[in-house]
């Protein structure tokens, strides 16, 4: 459970604004990844990264952007080009991408609605 | 890419009955497969997980089953408690390493 934090838990935001999500982990993972879960769609995933200063897209990366200047941070930013951005957000990490380093730990989510 | 396929998408049992979730996916290569429960509003975690060179492992009331051939694995849960109620996703390796899950499975264990 502990380990990867994030926040804030519930976020608003208006039509036209970008928001940044925050992740932060410290079980010195390399890998960190953002989901997004939408009700009866499970988890897409929308960028991952491997390591510090790298970073690859996912699934549904459109209207997203991510860096990873720390090995602990991982900070997503919702913009104005994505067109449907409310939904329930889901930061992860993983020692690594290979076979059961794979395991990945959840951070509690961030909330997001847009008004 | 990979593709995971869950069924059923809701599962509804009474209390000290199993329940069973399926899952297929489409990537020969694919070498590990967790199983995530999910409780209403929080966050996912793991519960069983499962590699390729393994074709079943237990863990108490919880077994998974795999087989490799026919490209499906299987959570199977023993004498069900009204805990067990959750979402539950099952998920497998894609070439590059990265998970695929699949759609989840509304388990309600009714008393």
């Amino acid at each position: 459970d502990g380990g990867i934090t994030q926040s804030p838990k519930y976020l608003f935001r208006k039509e036209g604004q970008n928001v940044t999500l925050s992740c932060e982990q410290n079980l010195n993972h390399d890998a960190m990844y953002w989901y997004r879960q939408d009700p009866g769609q499970g988890l897409r995933l929308i960028y991952y990264s491997q390591i510090v200063n790298d970073f690859q897209k996912g699934d549904i990366a459109e209207g997203y952007s991510v860096s990873r200047e720390k090995k602990e941070s991982f900070p997503l930013t919702v913009t104005s080009a994505q067109k449907n951005p409310t939904a329930f957000y889901l930061c992860a990490s993983s020692i690594g991408l290979a076979g059961v380093y794979n395991e990945q730990f959840f951070g509690p989510g961030t909330r997001l609605t847009v008004l | 890419g990979e593709n995971v396929e869950q069924h059923p998408s809701t599962l509804s049992v009474q209390e000290g009955d199993s329940a069973v979730i399926k899952c297929t996916y489409s990537d020969s290569a694919s070498n590990y497969f967790p199983w995530y429960k999910q409780e209403l509003g929080k966050r996912p975690q793991l519960i069983i997980d499962i590699r390729s060179n393994v074709g079943e492992k237990k863990d108490q009331r919880i077994a998974v089953t795999l087989n490799k051939t026919a490209k499906h694995f299987s959570l199977h849960i023993t004498e069900t408690q009204p805990e067990d109620s959750a979402v539950y996703f099952c998920a497998a390796t894609d070439s590059w390493g990265k998970l695929q899950f699949g759609a989840g499975t509304q388990v309600v264990v009714t008393p």
